[in-house]
């Protein structure tokens, strides 16, 4: 089967940086995207990565590890409003040629003062 | 530009009532999906719709319909309602990068069900 493994919960303090594991087992992978979440609001997109490799976009990173079926997520300088769930998603084959996004649980970040 | 809008943001249902959950966007994507979300569950994949006149089965289906009405507007029917349809529904449509591998999903802001 597809599967996607991200921990349920992570607590880090103001300013520290942490990291957020996705490991994957898929049909075929053509990309690893990650999407944040706020209590009560809708998912929204963070960053992908195709390619091996740290993708960067201000205090957040992403990398990539195509043979290790791994990527994580690294938030820097952490703030209070970083608090959210940070969800996986990874690209791969469907029936028919195409391809389907699946979806890791979903990690809850805590950012304490 | 509104992006993807849901409609009701909340609503309570009796056991077998009947409802639809209507979605739109705006941003000319051809792909349309509707979620559900529960507590520890993450993102379930109720339907789908790769194009306007196209709709497929994701991994949750039973228990709902879809309807594709146009490239702007997928809409979910629930035609006899059960407490375990309680959840957040999230309607999402996808946009397509380097030559079709980038997806990013752009959600609506949900509807919270409660079936009593």
């Amino acid at each position: 089967g597809q599967s996607l493994e991200q921990p349920s919960e992570v607590t880090a303090v103001e300013g520290a940086i942490v990291q957020i594991n996705c490991t994957y087992q898929t049909s075929g992978f053509y990309g690893l995207s990650w999407y944040q979440q706020h209590d009560g609001g809708a998912p929204t997109f963070l960053s992908y990565n195709a390619l091996d490799g740290l993708e960067e976009t201000g205090r957040f990173s992403s990398f990539l590890s195509r043979s290790d079926s791994y990527g994580y997520l690294l938030l820097q300088e952490l703030q209070m409003k970083d608090s959210a769930s940070y969800f996986c998603a990874v690209r791969c084959d469907n029936a028919g040629n195409n391809r389907k996004l699946i979806w890791g649980l979903g990690t809850s970040l805590a950012v304490n003062p | 530009n509104a992006g993807v809008t849901q409609t009701p943001k909340f609503q309570v249902l009796k056991t077998g009532q009947s409802m639809t959950l209507q979605c739109a966007q705006d941003m000319n994507h051809n792909s349309m999906y509707w979620y559900r979300q529960d507590p520890g569950m993450g993102l379930r994949l109720i339907y789908y719709s790769a194009s306007e006149g196209t709709t497929d089965k994701g991994e949750v289906p039973n228990g709902y319909n879809v309807s594709r009405l146009n490239k702007r507007e997928f809409s979910l029917r629930l035609e006899s309602a059960a407490p375990s349809q309680t959840s957040v529904y999230f309607c999402a449509s996808s946009e397509y990068e380097r030559g079709g591998e980038k997806e990013t999903q752009y959600f609506g802001p949900g509807t919270r069900l409660l079936v009593l």
